[in-house]
């Protein structure tokens, strides 16, 4: 099937713990997207890149990590610098930057 | 700045009743897309409108850009069209990012 695949689904670590979270697309899309979402909130953009090797600051990256190394894959590390991780992580691609994005089915994280 | 405002924040609607959600921007858009997020969270997409207007089955969107404004239409609600809708735009003039507004909170009782 094509799309756009997170996992794990639930993910529980340890305060103080990196994390890395999995984003894989098989759509030949070149941008992708991490984004945000706490209870009750909309969604803030972490990072986005527009095409392989590259990648830039969404408005809260503060925290966070990412690599795009391959076309298909984009994964975001939460790192212990982030202060407040227990969030609802979404992940995005589109063909290129200003086409239509889709979503996958997110990552619960819980930090305790 | 850059701002995307949705209206209202929140809606309460009886089985079959009609309503307008709405999506203000403050510059011009590359791409502007209404998604729906269901209860697992997902988000599934409705419109991709930057302009113009689209209809899907009981859904439909308009996107007015030279005055920056985006409408979703939802008519004969169902319990199902239950959740929150969210509108995101792409802006021209270089920001290659993907903004959420708020989101409107809709809930339809039988």
């Amino acid at each position: 099937d094509g799309g756009i695949t997170q996992s794990p689904k639930y993910l529980f670590r340890k305060e103080g713990q990196n994390v890395t979270l999995s984003c894989e697309q098989n759509l030949n899309h070149d941008a992708m997207y991490w984004y945000r979402q706490d209870p009750g909130q909309g969604l803030r953009l972490i990072y986005y890149s527009q095409i392989v090797n590259d990648f830039q600051k969404g408005d809260i990256a503060e925290g966070y990590s990412v690599s795009r190394e391959k076309k298909e894959s984009f994964p975001l590390t939460v790192t212990s610098a982030q202060k407040n991780p227990t969030a609802f992580y979404l992940c995005a691609s589109s063909i290129r930057a200003g086409a239509e994005a889709f979503f996958g089915q997110g990552t619960r994280l819980t930090v305790v | 700045g850059i701002q995307v405002e949705q209206s209202p924040p929140d809606l309460i609607l009886q089985e079959g009743a009609n309503s307008t959600l709405r999506c203000n921007f403050s510059d011009s858009v590359n791409n502007l897309q209404w998604f729906h997020q269901n209860p697992w969270g997902q988000l599934i997409n409705l419109f991709y409108i930057p302009s113009g207007t689209k209809q899907n089955g009981r859904l439909s969107a308009t996107t007015v850009a030279t005055e920056r404004y985006s409408l979703l239409y939802i008519s004969s609600s169902q319990t199902t069209d239950s959740g929150v809708y969210f509108c995101a735009v792409q802006f021209s003039g270089g920001y290659n990012k993907l903004i959420f507004g708020a989101g409107t909170r809709l809930a339809v009782h039988p």
